[in-house]
């Protein structure tokens, strides 16, 4: 079954206390992208990743890393989270221009900074 | 740079009723547009999407949508209302040219009274 999985689902973490969040899809997509929702705002692209080792910033980046060293994993990094980072975060991935054609979102993460 | 207006934060309609959420883009290039929905606690997925050709935009679960250029708008539509149909619905717009990003509206959630 086609899917992206992202783990973990819920997480409680405290200010400054690195954190990973996994991202895996299984369709050889190429573009891979995370984003964060927060009420009345939507969702908001932290980074996105066009392929292996090519990564660029999206509208909220600060706060954030990411890496692409396999085509199928995306891990979103914390290195020093704060509360304002309590979120629910989204990977998705698509197969190509992420401009016509479907992206395909993960199950979410729901993060609590305290 | 693109950007999506979702007219309402929150809609109701009684079962059986029309469903018309309202989204306006802008774009200074040929856009793209889709709807996700977002059901409880799940991630999103695709409903329909415009790229190129017919601007009556026909989906999965009864919803369609037209693009219309003129008025830059892409509301989304369902003839009548079912209970199942209560979710976040989001409207997004990207570029038909280069390796972008979708930008998402702030989102609608719908509600359906029996």
């Amino acid at each position: 079954e086609a899917q992206v999985t992202q783990n973990p689902r819920y997480l409680i973490t405290v200010t400054g206390k690195k954190l990973t969040v996994t991202c895996s899809q299984n369709m050889n997509h190429e573009y891979m992208s995370w984003y964060r929702q927060d009420p009345g705002l939507g969702l908001r692209q932290i980074y996105y990743s066009m392929n292996v080792e090519v990564t660029d910033k999206g509208d909220v980046p600060e706060g954030y890393k990411v890496s692409r060293k396999e085509k199928r994993n995306f891990p979103l990094i914390l290195e020093s989270p704060s509360p304002n980072q309590t979120s629910l975060y989204f990977c998705a991935s698509s197969l190509g221009r992420a401009g016509n054609t479907e992206a395909f979102f993960g199950q979410g993460t729901r993060l609590t900074v305290v | 740079a693109q950007s999506v207006t979702q007219l309402g934060s929150h809609v109701s309609v009684s079962e059986g009723a029309l469903v018309l959420l309202r989204c306006n883009y802008s774009s200074s290039v040929p856009p793209y547009l889709f709807w996700y929905v977002q059901y409880p606690n799940q991630g999103l997925q695709l409903l329909l999407k415009y790229t190129t050709g017919a601007t009556l935009v026909k989906g999965i679960n009864g919803f369609e949508a037209e693009f219309k250029k003129s008025e830059t708008s892409f509301h989304l539509t369902k003839p009548s209302a079912h209970m199942s149909d209560a979710a976040e619905y989001f409207c997004a717009v990207s570029r038909a040219s280069g390796n972008t990003p979708l930008v998402f509206g702030k989102g609608t959630r719908l509600s359906v009274i029996a």
